[in-house]
Formats: structure tokens, sequence, C-alpha cells
């Protein structure tokens, strides 16, 4: 079964700096990679995928992430965060061969100070 | 489309009694998801179904919990008896066969008192 790690579990940031949040994951396998965010007080949203194609995915809101096959990470990246970005972030993946259904990392949650 | 309909958005209950959650899938998705949400736990898969027939349902908590879905557009949670440790956000979720990700419904704020 695949398994997903979400190493931050908080980051606090100024605005206007850069983000990185770290997801790797184990899976032998091919893939689909998901990051999902979830401002205060609402529902988990998608933010970006990737399923194939350019490794390099960008999102909503100025979000990207990156595929590294071999590193087996799909790290999110915003180069100048907003304090509307403060939000619990998920990465997830969902192997090939069931699509349908995900894995979830434990989630990461970013406070950006204004 | 309107999403992924869950009610209702807020529910207060007495201990002991018995909680309904009701959620209306994506029309058209046949993975349909149970989470729970806490402080302390986190995201919590409870149950999934794929083409109405449960799949795993590993994470549902004790026996008082249990899930339906008679049909592809409507699934319920149901609690029976409720706890005051049941308190949490519900969430429903509804994917596709392909990688398209899920769609969350607005969750269900459930407080047992």
């Amino acid at each position: 079964a695949q398994s997903v790690s979400q190493h931050n579990h908080h980051v606090i940031l100024s605005e206007a700096a850069s983000l990185e949040l770290g997801c790797n994951y184990s899976y032998g396998g091919t893939v689909n990679l998901f990051w999902y965010v979830q401002y205060p007080g609402q529902h988990l949203q998608l933010l970006l995928k990737y399923f194939s194609g350019d490794p390099l995915v960008k999102g909503i809101k100025g979000f990207e992430a990156e595929f590294i096959k071999s590193k087996f990470s799909f790290n999110l990246r915003k180069p100048s965060v907003q304090w509307s970005d403060t939000a619990e972030y998920f990465c997830a993946v969902s192997p090939n061969t069931n699509a349908g259904k995900s894995t979830f990392g434990d989630g990461t949650t970013l406070t950006v100070k204004p | 489309d309107a999403g992924v309909i869950q009610s209702p958005r807020h529910e207060v209950t007495e201990m002991g009694q018995e909680v309904t959650l009701r959620c209306k899938p994506i029309s058209g998705h046949d993975y349909l998801f149970w989470y729970r949400q806490t402080m302390m736990r986190g995201l919590e898969l409870l149950i999934y179904f794929n083409n109405n027939v449960p799949i795993d349902d590993s994470g549902m908590p004790e026996d008082r919990f249990s899930a339906k879905m008679p049909n592809a557009s409507f699934s319920t949670l149901k609690i029976q008896p409720s706890e005051p440790r049941d308190s949490a956000v519900y969430f429903c979720a509804s994917s596709g066969g392909d990688p398209q990700g899920y769609t969350f419904g607005s969750g269900t704020r459930l407080t047992v008192v």
C-alpha cells in the first residue's frame, strides 16, 4: 500500500517569503499526485494535480509543484506568499491502477504573518 | 453540477441520540468517501464505496458507526448512540475512476453534548 509523508507539520512565514512544502510518497508503480488546500473553517479543495507529462505543474493562486520521480517527491512551491495563503495543505497520491482512491498525508499548516 | 452536497451543515445532539449525516456525490462519480476531521487526530478516512459497494471500512472507529450507499446518488453515515468524543467535522468526498482528484463536500460539524 502507498503512503504519503509531509515532513513539515507547521510552517510560519512572513508575507512575500517563498514557500516550499515537502511531500514524499512510497509506491513502486505509476502514481497520480495531488495537493489540496483547506482554508480555515472550509473544506478541502484541489489546488493542483499531476498525472502525466510535464513534471512541473501549475495550479491556482500562483502555486506550482514539481514531480521528481527519482526522489518520490512532489513538493509544493510559491515564490511569494500572501496572508490569504494561511491554510492547511494536504498532499495525496493515488496509484494508476486504482486512480479513484487516494492516500492523504497528515497535512502541513501554513501561517503567513502580515 | 452543484458539487458534493452534505446535510446538515451543523448538528448538535445529546449524548446517546442517533445521528444521521447525508451526502449526495457528484453525478457520475463512482467513488464515495467519508472522512472525519478533528484537531487531535487530523483527517481520518472512515469508509469508502466504489459503485455503491463498501470497499474498506477499517477506519470506522466502532460498531456505533455505520454507513450505507443505497444508490449512486446518496449515502448516509449513522452514529448510534452518539458520544461526546464523536464531535468532529465529517466530510464526504467523491471521485471518478480517473485521476481527477476528490471533490469534497462542505462538511457537517457535529457536536455531541
